[in-house]
């Protein structure tokens, strides 16, 4: 059964650093990117970028480039998602999903969501 | 602001129809549309694939078609549970980058 399991929600202060973590399990990790998606309160999904965990390949959404960065390490099968200095409006909950990164493709399977609140 | 277009409400009542809509420029260069359900506390879910295509447990009363630059979700026989957002989904190439629509709320009445 394919399952990605997200870290727990995290409380922040602005300015602080932050690593969530999507772990992958029940399907070939190296065989599938690892997308993450922003939803902020009351708002829609956005795509924030996607990581090919079999070369650490990252691509970015222009919105969330220079924002945060992506990793992935494919001996423990995890997937990361990292802010150096959060903001405010960096608050939402961040799913991560698989994809096979082609254009056409589709995001199959997604984490459950970690909720980021950042507040001073 | 999206680059895909969704109306930002539907509603039917328990038994009816509706069908969401979804247009896009990056549909007009072949991409297909993928459309996912999202439950209030639940991770986001696929229910269909490229255009019309329903992956395994999905149930056919929903159904996905495309013409053009629009695209359709159908959702047939609304039941109580199917109350929640909606998403298309494509590729965009002006932004190299995966795109989601802005979301449609279903109420069902």
């Amino acid at each position: 059964e394919v399952q990605l399991v997200q870290s727990g929600a995290e409380v922040k202060k602005p300015g602080e650093s932050l690593k969530i973590s999507c772990k992958a399990s029940g399907y070939s990790f190296s065989g599938y990117w690892i997308g993450w998606v922003r939803q902020m309160p009351g708002k829609g999904l956005e795509w924030m970028g996607i990581v090919y965990p079999g070369d650490s390949d990252t691509r970015y959404s222009p919105s969330f480039q220079g924002q945060v960065s992506i990793s992935a390490d494919e001996s423990i099968r995890t997937a990361y998602l990292q802010w150096s200095s959060l903001k405010a409006s960096d608050s939402g909950t961040y799913y991560c999903a698989r994809h096979r990164g082609g254009y056409d493709d589709n995001f199959d399977y997604w984490g459950q969501g970690t909720l980021v609140t950042v507040s001073s | 602001q999206s680059v895909l277009t969704q109306p930002p409400s539907v509603s039917g009542a328990p038994g009816q129809s509706v069908t969401i809509s979804c247009t896009g420029s990056s549909f007009g260069a072949g991409y297909g549309v993928h459309w996912y359900q999202h439950l209030s506390g639940t991770a986001p879910k696929l229910l269909i694939y490229r255009n019309y295509n329903r992956p395994s447990g999905v149930p056919d009363r929903f159904s996905g078609s495309k013409s053009g630059t629009s695209a359709s979700l159908a959702i047939s026989g609304l039941q109580t549970e199917d109350e929640g957002d909606y998403y298309c989904q494509s590729y965009d190439s002006s932004l190299s980058g995966w795109v989601f629509g802005g979301g449609t709320k279903l109420t069902v009445l």
